[in-house]
C-alpha cells in the first residue's frame, strides 16, 4: 500500500477472511525483505522474511510473495483474527548494506 | 528470543530541556544499534546507526548536535534530545543487532516523547 500525507491506507476485513497487504519497493538492488507488524504504541515485530532468490515463503498463517519483475511484495494472512489488527510495514535491505528501509505501512482492521 | 528494552516508554517535558532515552539489549551483544523516529500515521525513519565504541553515523537531515547518540557498551545505547522543542515530539524507536552477516534487527517498544 502507498500512503499520501498523513493517511495510512487501511484494509478492513471480517474475522476469518484472508487478508492481502501489498508493498511496492523501488530499489532493484534490494535483496532481502521483511514484513513487520506494529501494534499501537509498540515497536515493530518481525513476521516473516524472504530473500530475493525466492518468490514465495510460508510461515504459520502467513505467506510472503515477491515479484522482482515489478518490484512488488505481498503479505497474505490466512483466517485473519482480531489480534491481527495492526499496522503492517514492509522493509528492504539493499545488497551490501545493513540498514533497513521501511515502506509506508498499511493498517489492517479486523472486525469480529 | 532476543529482547531489546527501551526506557522510558513515555516522557513529557518542557520546551528547552534535554531528554535521554536508553536502549538495552538484554540477552545478546548489540554490536550495532539503530535509532528511528516515527511521526503519527507514518513510517519509521532511520536517524542514525551506531557501532559499539564508534561515533554514530547520522542520516541526511538529522542534526548530530541535536540528537546525541552514545553506544559505549555492547548492551546499551542512549539517545539524548538536546534542548527539545515541540517539533521534536515523536515516537523514538531503537533496534539492536549482533555481529555477523544476516543477523536480524530486534526492536524496542519505543519511547513516546511529548514536548510542551
Amino acid at each position: 500500500g502507498e500512503s499520501v500525507g498523513l493517511h495510512l491506507p487501511t484494509l478492513s476485513v471480517q474475522e476469518g477472511d484472508n487478508s492481502i497487504i501489498n508493498c511496492a519497493y523501488s530499489n532493484s538492488a534490494s535483496d532481502y525483505f521483511i514484513w513487520y507488524k506494529q501494534e499501537s504504541g509498540k515497536g515493530p515485530q518481525f513476521i516473516i522474511d524472504i530473500r530475493s532468490n525466492m518468490d514465495k515463503r510460508q510461515g504459520q498463517r502467513v505467506t510472503v510473495l515477491l515479484n522482482k519483475t515489478v518490484k512488488h511484495l505481498s503479505l497474505q494472512i490466512a483466517a485473519t483474527q482480531p489480534g491481527d489488527s495492526a499496522v503492517y510495514f514492509c522493509a528492504e535491505i539493499i545488497s551490501g548494506y545493513s540498514t533497513l528501509t521501511f515502506g509506508k505501512g498499511t493498517m489492517l482492521l479486523v472486525s469480529p | 528470543g532476543a529482547v531489546v528494552s527501551q526506557h522510558p516508554s513515555r516522557v513529557i517535558c518542557k520546551s528547552g530541556t534535554s531528554v535521554k532515552i536508553e536502549c538495552r539489549s538484554l540477552d545478546f551483544q548489540a554490536t550495532t544499534m539503530f535509532w528511528y523516529r516515527q511521526f503519527p500515521k507514518q513510517s519509521l525513519m532511520l536517524m542514525a546507526t551506531s557501532n559499539e565504541g564508534s561515533k554514530a553515523t547520522y542520516e541526511q537531515g538529522v542534526e548530530k548536535d541535536k540528537f546525541l547518540i552514545n553506544h559505549a557498551s555492547l548492551t546499551l545505547s542512549t539517545l539524548t534530545v538536546t534542548s527539545a522543542h515541540p517539533e521534536d515530539s515523536s515516537f523514538y524507536i531503537c533496534s539492536a543487532r549482533t555481529r555477523g552477516q544476516g543477523q536480524p534487527q530486534h526492536f524496542g517498544d519505543g519511547t513516546r516523547l511529548s514536548i510542551l
